[in-house]
């Protein structure tokens, strides 16, 4: 079946442009993460969602920064006024459950959105 | 807070030898412990876990041992392959939580 789907695979845009970046989970996982990977560095977490509710948004970087999953499905991560700091890799991921502990479910990833700021 | 440190520098190593990547890590409570791995032009994969203390995870010929007492969780392989190429990442997750936390990652080449 289909896995995690991003898109755009590649945006560039000029410091100050809003961009919008799309993440499809796995059909009927409960879980959709975002991370941000710097290069040369391992994935950082952003947010996480269980279903439509935003439960954790503590790695969101700063107030320019938003995601919304308003039907509990696809995703968008939305970053505003964009900094060249915010060049990265945005990695999406799904699971299939939620819970405390997080073991159980395996995060599966998308192959990410390359954001280069210029 | 959670972090994992992994070994600093690429790899590269010879096609059948022997694979060792150091990974350890600070967590609160018992946290779950993965290896994913980046294939080039692909995405994340989860390549093994162990979730408790002493478990090991295996899976294509890699192994690694959730040791508490040294907060180790080492990958190795006994014999590599040119396919193994890849960036490879130490990752957690801790009780009551559902991010991961990952390391740096090492780049591994394989040369025949």
């Amino acid at each position: 079946g289909a896995g995690v789907s991003q898109s755009p695979r590649y945006k560039v845009a000029k410091r100050g442009q809003d961009v919008a970046l799309r993440c499809d989970p796995i059909s009927g996982h409960v879980s959709l993460f975002w991370y941000q990977q710097a290069l040369g560095q391992g994935p950082e977490f952003l947010t996480y969602f269980q279903n439509e509710a935003q439960l954790d948004k503590s790695g969101l970087p700063s107030d320019r920064f938003f995601a919304e999953r308003p039907e509990g499905s696809v995703s968008t991560l939305k970053i505003q006024r964009t900094q060249q700091e915010d060049s990265a890799v945005y990695l999406c991921a799904s699971s299939l459950g939620s819970g405390g502990r997080g073991s159980t479910y395996e995060q599966y990833f998308g192959p990410g959105t390359r954001l280069t700021v210029t | 807070g959670n972090s994992v440190t992994q070994m600093e520098g690429p790899v590269t190593l010879s096609e059948e030898a022997f694979l060792t990547i150091n990974c350890t890590y600070t967590a609160t409570g018992y946290p779950s412990l993965f290896w994913y791995v980046q294939y080039p032009g692909e995405g994340l994969q989860l390549l093994l876990k162990a979730t408790k203390a002493d478990d090991k995870g295996s899976n294509k010929g890699f192994e690694a041992t959730y040791r508490k007492e040294t907060t180790s969780f080492h990958l190795e392989k006994g014999s590599v392959q040119v396919s193994d190429s890849a960036v490879y990442f130490c990752a957690l997750i801790s009780s009551g939580n559902n991010r991961l936390a990952f390391g740096k990652g090492n780049q591994v080449v394989v040369i025949p």
